[in-house]
């Protein structure tokens, strides 16, 4: 157990539709990044989060938009949904956004939401 | 664009055996970290490598850095059943307050009993 808790684990919705993803970081973590996962694309960073604040941003669609809340938990909120957003969304926190390249810095990803869009 | 290409995509090995998975791109990077990801979970860190031409073991896992730190590998000995999973490689680029992985597709390894 990572610690990092994501919701829903699965979700089903059709095209055109939006749903928000959730995720509750590890304990006194203050940054949180989202992941999109897929067969063709591999493990594809969209956004970072630290404190509340965008720190960092991927290959996140204009369709896509996430927020992290005072509490430190976030959102991913993903609209107008096309069969190709079809993947395993993945949430992960770390202790600091700073001292990437330190050893000591460790990333903790949640289990992931699979998200199928029919 | 893929910045990190490993290789090879998928490996099916009996247990026992030793293997070799690389991961290399034409990109610098700060650090280099390993991760392996099984069915139903998230990826989970192996190992951080941060200078280059360094070694690290882990077990019967070891984690080699290029001289350059544009490339790794990962060798694992006497494989089991349970080494079994996705392997991971991302690069690490850093720079005042950003940070970002960058992940390979990864090497996915089936350990046969």
């Amino acid at each position: 157990d990572s610690g990092v808790t994501q919701t829903p684990k699965h979700l089903i919705t059709a095209t055109g539709q939006r749903v928000t993803l959730r995720c509750s970081p590890r304990s006194g973590d203050l940054s949180v990044y989202w992941y999109q996962q897929s067969l063709d694309q591999g493990l594809q960073f969209l956004i970072q989060y630290y404190n509340g604040e965008e720190r960092a941003k991927g290959n996140i669609l204009e369709r896509f938009s996430a927020q992290q809340f005072p509490d430190l938990h976030s959102e991913l909120n993903l609209s107008s949904l096309e069969l190709g957003d079809s993947a395993l969304y993945f949430c992960a926190s770390s202790g600091s956004t700073l001292g990437w390249g330190s050893r000591g810095n460790t990333i903790y990803f949640g289990e992931g939401s699979w998200l199928t869009v029919v | 664009t893929q910045l990190l290409e490993q290789s090879p995509q998928f490996l099916s090995i009996q247990e026992g055996e030793n293997l070799t998975v690389y991961c290399n791109s034409s990109s610098v990077f700060s650090s280099l970290q390993w991760y392996r990801q099984e069915p139903g979970e998230g990826p989970v860190l192996l190992v951080t490598v941060v200078t280059g031409g360094e070694v690290k073991k882990l077990k019967r896992l070891t984690f080699q850095f290029g001289d350059a730190r544009k490339d790794s590998s990962l060798h694992i000995t006497a494989a089991q059943p349970g080494d079994t999973g996705l392997y991971l490689c991302a690069g690490v680029h850093s720079g005042g307050s950003n940070y970002k992985l960058t992940f390979g597709k990864g090497t996915l390894l089936t350990v046969n009993p």
